[in-house]
């Protein structure tokens, strides 16, 4: 398995409702990440983990809050979010460099959840 | 201050042509760079990277090329073909020594169009 799986695909939310959006591999990837991309703009990163401890938070708001279950599991819960909040939320994860630092190593995207808040 | 710049929002090519990406970065501490393809309300699909202890590293029709003195990377794709049509993302990695995480710092990218 070489994928990284979120769910859902699209998600409409109003902004007093609560929600999250999940992700899942199986490549035995020890960092994970949530990055935001807006419309003709690059990914902007939000959270790390690495090793199921969150490692950054890039000053993003309370009203987005990361989970990080176990080692191939990350959730992403929303509450009381704003429209401008409306993005394509990608999901990452990356095998720890540590341990092979000049060869090319992965670190893969999902396909994203596509988020609208009304 | 924009760490990674790709400074041609868009880039046309005739099918069976030689595309070239360019890519330009300011951190000398980056150590790992990295090409991406992306389809519009898609992630990001992985292409090709470069440590940069490499100055050249090939995959099929597609090259990048590290030039550590210049801060310039490029992505070359031989031969082009409509399929190719996609936005390129640039993005690069700084290792550091703890936690095995690495953010990537992305460019604004390149949209790149292969005509029939």
């Amino acid at each position: 398995d070489t994928e990284v799986t979120q769910t859902p695909k699209h998600l409409v939310m109003g902004m007093t409702n609560k929600k999250s959006l999940k992700c899942e591999q199986h490549m035995g990837h020890r960092a994970m990440y949530w990055y935001k991309q807006k419309a003709k703009k690059p990914p902007e990163l939000m959270f790390v983990y690495s090793y199921e401890k969150l490692s950054i938070n890039e000053s993003v708001p309370s009203r987005f809050s990361p989970e990080c279950p176990n080692s191939s599991l990350l959730n992403l819960h929303l509450h009381a979010l704003q429209p401008e909040d409306s993005a394509l939320y990608l999901c990452a994860s990356s095998q720890d460099r540590r341990r092979g630092r000049d060869v090319i190593y992965g670190y893969t995207f999902g396909s994203g959840t596509r988020l609208t808040v009304v | 201050d924009q760490q990674v710049k790709q400074n041609s929002p868009s880039l046309s090519v005739q099918e069976g042509r030689i595309s070239i990406l360019n890519c330009d970065y300011t951190n000398s501490m980056f150590d790992y760079f990295l090409w991406y393809k992306k389809y519009p309300a898609e992630g990001p699909t992985f292409l090709i990277s470069i440590s940069s202890i490499k100055d050249k590293n090939e995959d099929g029709r597609f090259t990048v090329f590290l030039n550590k003195s210049a801060k310039h990377l490029s992505l070359h794709i031989v031969p082009s073909q409509p399929g190719d049509s996609a936005v390129y993302f640039c993005a690069a990695s700084a290792y550091t020594p703890q936690g095995g995480s690495e953010k990537l710092v992305f460019g604004k990218g390149t949209k790149l169009t292969v005509n029939p």
